[in-house]
């Protein structure tokens, strides 16, 4: 069975540094999906990024930043110029047929 | 990106009654739909996945007969907590895709409390 963990229950940034949150993940699978997903106050489940396997290159999303290390099988997401908006849960996710394995979560905390 | 809406968003109930969750893909047909229960500082647990026309999978200790799903058509799937109970109280997650290893867009979620 597919698992995946996140080892930061909580992470703190200073507004406007960088953060890394870290994943991960075990499979046999070679053909795969990653996901961060982002879970403010609200609740709701925002799709922050994504990445294919089969692709070497790291997925990026304006000041989100993944380094993808397949052999490793790590998955961590960076956060540039953190703004206080980004203050959320933090969820890697795998995806290997139609159904997500989720990690822990890591609550990330922006200080002013 | 695509959109999930999820109805109601809180709902308060009474023991023993039932309660219908809608979830609607609102600008993509949505092959399969995911219900998940998230408790309080921990993470989505799936319940069950529900593609259109056919009969939810139900993930192990989930009981099919309190958590009845319905996914009648490619935009709607419902779920039903029968002879709801104050532990079935918790926050359920709802999430569509368009296919099999694409990416899962998520409802507002409900938060349902049985007193």
């Amino acid at each position: 069975a597919q698992t995946v963990t996140q080892s930061q229950p909580e992470m703190s940034v200073q507004e406007a540094e960088t953060v890394t949150l870290s994943c991960t993940y075990d499979t046999s699978e070679s053909d795969y999906y990653l996901f961060w997903y982002k879970q403010p106050p609200s609740r709701q489940m925002i799709l922050v990024i994504r990445q294919e396997a089969y692709k070497q290159q790291n997925a990026t999303e304006n000041r989100f930043s993944v380094n993808f290390q397949k052999a490793a099988k790590s998955f961590s997401l960076k956060i540039s110029d953190s703004q206080l908006g980004d203050a959320a849960m933090y969820f890697c996710a795998y995806n290997a047929g139609n159904m997500l394995t989720f990690g822990g979560g890591t609550r990330l905390m922006v200080k002013p | 990106g695509a959109v999930v809406s999820q109805h109601p968003s809180r709902v308060i109930c009474k023991s023993g009654t039932s309660v219908k969750i809608e979830c609607r893909s609102l600008d993509f047909q949505a092959t399969t739909m995911f219900w998940y229960r998230q408790f309080p500082k921990q993470s989505l647990m799936l319940m069950a996945t529900s593609n259109e026309g056919s009969k939810a999978t139900y993930e192990q200790g989930v009981e099919k007969d309190k958590f009845l799903i319905n996914h009648a058509s490619l935009t709607l799937s419902t779920l039903t907590v029968t002879s709801a109970h104050p532990e079935d109280s918790s926050f359920y997650i709802c999430s569509a895709t368009s296919g099999s290893r694409e990416t899962q867009y998520f409802g507002p979620g409900t938060r349902l409390l049985v007193l």
